[in-house]
């Protein structure tokens, strides 16, 4: 069965970091692009970043490029999203999610929710 | 403001059909695959349509899913009272950064 199970979310001030990990099972987690889409309190999806099953293609959406990053490790079937200079605006639940082989977002995990405030 | 438009909120009764609509534009829906993700309360979301009209294993075939152009449709027959989510449509942009994918807004489905 596939498990994606986000941690690392929690409280931050804005200026600050934080970063999340996606731990993968049941899946051959080196061979799928992973993403991170983040939802905030009472609105719809919005897709964060995305990486390809060897790290070669990295891609963010504008509203994170530059603050954001992306990363895997296949050896410990592990998903990274390293937040820096956190805006009021980052504060939502973010969920890790597999790409299925036709690019669908097939598999999510169950989120883990950041908040950004003074 | 998304990229896609949705319907924030459709209603029907139990085992009449519904559907919600997703209207984009020739950099999205026009030239790429259209998804559709149903989010119950509470819960993450799930693939509930791919391909424009294909379902995952495990999905009845009371969901079903079509595009015309740059829209795209998503039907629900046969209502139960455990439809009742949020439905997000979802598809790439290339008008956006290289990689990026895009939802609707959202529609809010009661099942009366």
């Amino acid at each position: 069965e596939v498990q994606l199970v986000e941690s690392g979310g929690g409280l931050v001030k804005p200026g600050g970091s934080l970063r999340l990990s996606c731990a993968a099972s049941g899946f051959t987690f080196s061979s799928y692009s992973m993403n991170w889409v983040r939802q905030a309190p009472g609105k719809g999806l919005e897709w964060v970043s995305s990486i390809s099953s060897s790290s070669s293609y990295i891609y963010y959406a504008d509203s994170v490029k530059g603050r954001f990053t992306i990363s895997r490790d296949n050896a410990k079937n592990s998903l990274y999203l390293q937040m820096n200079s956190l805006r009021a605006e980052d504060t939502a639940v973010y969920y890790c999610a597999r790409d299925d082989l036709t690019g669908d977002l097939g598999y999510w995990g169950q989120g883990t929710l950041v908040t950004v405030s003074s | 403001q998304s990229v896609l438009t949705q319907p924030p909120s459709v209603s029907a009764a139990p085992g009449q059909k519904v559907t919600i609509s997703c209207s984009g534009s020739s950099s999205n829906i026009g030239n790429n695959y259209v998804s559709w993700y149903q989010q119950l309360p509470g819960t993450a979301p799930k693939l509930l349509i791919y391909d424009n009209n294909k379902r995952p294993s495990g999905i009845p075939d009371r969901f079903s899913g079509s595009k015309s152009g740059t829209s795209a449709t998503l039907g629900i027959t046969g209502l139960q009272t455990g439809d009742e989510a949020d439905y997000y449509c979802g598809t790439w942009d290339s008008s956006l950064s290289a990689g990026g994918r895009v939802f609707g807004g959202g529609t809010k489905l009661t099942v009366l």
